[in-house]
């Protein structure tokens, strides 16, 4: 059964530390992988991932891909108190139209 | 554009009753889908539809109907409510999957 597992459940850090978030999968016919963040509401999209080794970059996050090892981290830098929220990936595969999630990480930025 | 929306946006109901919760885009897509979200367990898909007519199963299905009659709703129904319902749910919609999805506010819904 494919499936996305994301580490750590739940991060607690200080204003200006850097984070990275882990999300490995298990797919059979890997298409891409999404990142989502999720503050009290709707998850609203970060990136998409479909080939290994790119990094998507948007300000202070980046995320890479590496469809060897089967993973995909989500690096934050100088993290702010507006990044606490709770970051989803989620993977798509060639032969369904699903998009499943994993779990999420937690993540609280303290002053 | 008002994106995608949800109705109502906060629910309860005693066991055994049913209800609709709506999910209405605004952007002409065709891909659709509904998820449920509990805690520590982060988004589950109930059902979704690549297109007007066309729906299918997602992970959790079941005590869960939807119809795809037009492009723009997704109509979510739980036919007899139970507890293990008590969830939010969202619905989402993009293009394609192959597009990121939208996602509407969300559904509150407690079942006594």
């Amino acid at each position: 059964e494919d499936k996305v597992v994301q580490s750590p459940l739940s991060l607690v850090v200080h204003e200006g530390d850097t984070v990275t978030l882990n999300c490995s999968y298990e797919v059979t016919n890997f298409r891409s992988l999404l990142w989502y963040k999720q503050e009290k509401k709707a998850p609203t999209f970060l990136f998409m991932l479909t080939s290994s080794g790119i990094e998507k970059k948007s300000g202070r996050l980046s995320s890479i891909l590496d469809k060897k090892e089967l993973f995909s981290i989500l690096n934050i830098t100088a993290t702010q108190t507006g990044d606490s929220a709770i970051y989803l990936c989620a993977f798509t595969a060639y032969n369904t139209d699903k998009l499943i999630f994993g779990t999420g990480t937690r993540l609280q930025v303290f002053p | 554009n008002a994106g995608v929306t949800q109705t109502p946006k906060f629910q309860v109901l005693k066991t055994g009753q049913s209800m609709t919760l709506q999910c209405a885009q605004d952007m002409n897509h065709e891909y659709m889908s509904w998820y449920r979200q509990d805690p520590g367990m982060g988004l589950r898909l109930i059902h979704y539809s690549v297109g007007a007519g066309i729906t299918d199963q997602g992970e959790v299905p079941n005590g869960y109907n939807v119809s795809r009659s037009t492009t723009e709703d997704f109509p979510l129904r739980l036919l007899s409510a139970a507890p293990s319902q008590t969830s939010v749910y969202f619905c989402a919609s993009s293009y394609s999957i192959f597009y990121e999805q939208y996602f509407g506010p969300g559904t509150r819904l407690t079942v006594t």
